[in-house]
């Protein structure tokens, strides 16, 4: 069974840093591209970043780039994002999905951690 | 970026009856060489991660009971509920991962008349 876990989640400051794990499990990790998906208390979704199998390609969402990091370890089926000078608007449920057999588009998903940024 | 938007933001139907949603999006997201679009769709119940329903537009996603169906190409699509049920109440939300930057629509409420 597929299983993604994230942890890390909490309150920070302004200003502040977390870094976010997503446990993968029921598949072979470094074989499929993954993504950190957020969505803000009662509103929509929104995609925030990619990683390729190698960590050979990146990608982000304007409202993070520059500030968050996404990264994996294959060894140890982990995806991570680590995300700097954090704002108010980055209070979110993160999700960590996975993407499909044939696409891009994101077929597992894990509960989600909630990130609060209040001072 | 690629925008998406949703029509309605929210939607009342009658258990039995049909729900139509659609999804705009700027720019084409069919991809010539395959002839594919990149579009998904996702169900999203409260406190619950989103769930994908349909994905090239118009895939079935295995389990998916069958009263869902995707169509559409190039940048108007639609997602279909032929028969709504009581537990098909939810949020759904279209996205394109056409482009590096993956885009979600702004979601439809669906409820029940």
């Amino acid at each position: 069974e597929v299983q993604l876990v994230e942890s890390g989640g909490g309150l920070v400051k302004p200003g502040g840093s977390l870094r976010l794990p997503c446990a993968a499990s029921g598949f072979t990790f470094s074989t499929y591209s993954m993504n950190w998906v957020r969505q803000a208390p009662g509103k929509g979704l929104e995609w925030i970043s990619y990683i390729s199998t190698s960590n050979s390609k990146t990608y982000y969402a304007d409202s993070v780039k520059g500030r968050f990091t996404i990264s994996r370890d294959n060894a140890r089926n982990s995806l991570y994002l680590q995300m700097n000078s954090l704002r108010d608007e980055d209070t979110a449920v993160y999700y960590c999905a996975r993407e499909g057999d044939s696409g891009s588009y994101e077929v597992y998903w894990g509960q989600g951690t909630l990130v609060t940024v209040s001072s | 970026d690629i925008v998406m938007t949703q029509s309605p933001d929210s939607l009342a139907v009658s258990l039995g009856e049909r729900a139509t949603i659609n999804c705009k999006s700027s720019q084409s997201v069919l991809y010539s060489s395959n002839n594919k679009n990149f579009l998904a769709w996702y169900q999203q119940k409260p406190g619950q991660p989103p769930k994908l329903l349909i994905y090239w537009a118009s895939t079935r996603e295995s389990g998916v009971p069958d009263r869902f169906s995707g169509s559409g190409s190039g940048t108007d699509f639609t997602l279909t509920i032929s028969s709504l049920q009581a537990e098909d109440v939810a949020v759904y939300y279209c996205q394109q991962y056409y482009s590096t930057q993956y885009t979600f629509g702004q979601g439809t409420k669906l409820e029940i008349k």
